[in-house]
């Protein structure tokens, strides 16, 4: 899987706790995304990350927030997770420099919330 | 705005049939094209691309897309399909503007013995 570790791979909380998902990365790609991935949606975009500290909102970026101190590592926080948020959370990351490129994948996260 | 429709949730082959998984894509530019193949409980596995040049763009396990600008499509083939092809399937646009990139729904395959 390119170089991507998520961790943790499974994960079962409570409505109402606070989450923080970890991708790290060991390709030095600048680009790196959070995606959820949902029976009949595909993936959507949650935030993605254009540089250390630099960071955007995607499609579906309520609820969550990010951080990259370092190259290698982007966080997923979930603040105050809901039952809505149960899904499957995708890294992936990507070179910079053009945007023909085409990105690559963790192994995914598979979150529940009760 | 961009988008992706997968108008097939799933398709049913036999294996050594050709196999087809169809996407239609919206965008405001240029489009850049993606397939991407997901296994049971692992992470998406790049496909194929088209970014520019010949409308049909060949791609890893024998798999091929062709684009067709006036059809606003990019359909997935394989020539013989293959029991180990069974999988879920996404195609994804990305504007020539963005750097995100926007997923259609998914379809299953199945390719049965």
């Amino acid at each position: 899987d390119a170089g991507i570790t998520q961790s943790p791979r499974h994960k079962v909380t409570e409505t109402g706790t606070p989450v923080t998902l970890r991708c790290h990365q060991t390709e030095n790609h600048r680009y790196m995304y959070w995606y959820r991935q949902d029976p009949g949606h595909g993936l959507r975009l949650i935030h993605y990350s254009y540089g250390v500290k630099d960071t955007d909102k995607g499609e579906v970026s309520d609820g969550y927030s990010v951080s990259r101190s370092k190259t290698e590592d982007f966080l997923l926080t979930l603040e105050s997770a809901t039952s809505s948020q149960t899904s499957v959370y995708f890294c992936a990351i990507s070179e910079a420099g053009t945007n023909q490129a085409e990105q690559f994948f963790g192994p995914g996260t598979r979150l529940t919330v009760l | 705005a961009q988008s992706v429709a997968q108008p097939e949730d799933q398709v049913n082959v036999a294996e050594g049939n050709p196999l087809t998984v169809k996407c239609t894509y919206s965008v405001s530019g240029n489009p850049y094209l993606f397939w991407y193949v997901q296994y049971p409980n692992r992470g998406l596995q790049f496909l194929l691309k088209y970014i520019t040049g010949d409308n049909l763009v060949k791609g890893s396990y024998g798999f091929e897309a062709e684009f067709n600008k006036s059809q606003t499509s990019f359909h997935l083939k394989k020539p013989s399909a293959l029991v180990s092809d069974s999988a879920l399937y996404f195609c994804a646009v990305r504007d020539d503007s963005d750097y995100k990139l926007s997923f259609g729904a998914g379809t299953t395959v199945t390719v049965r013995a």
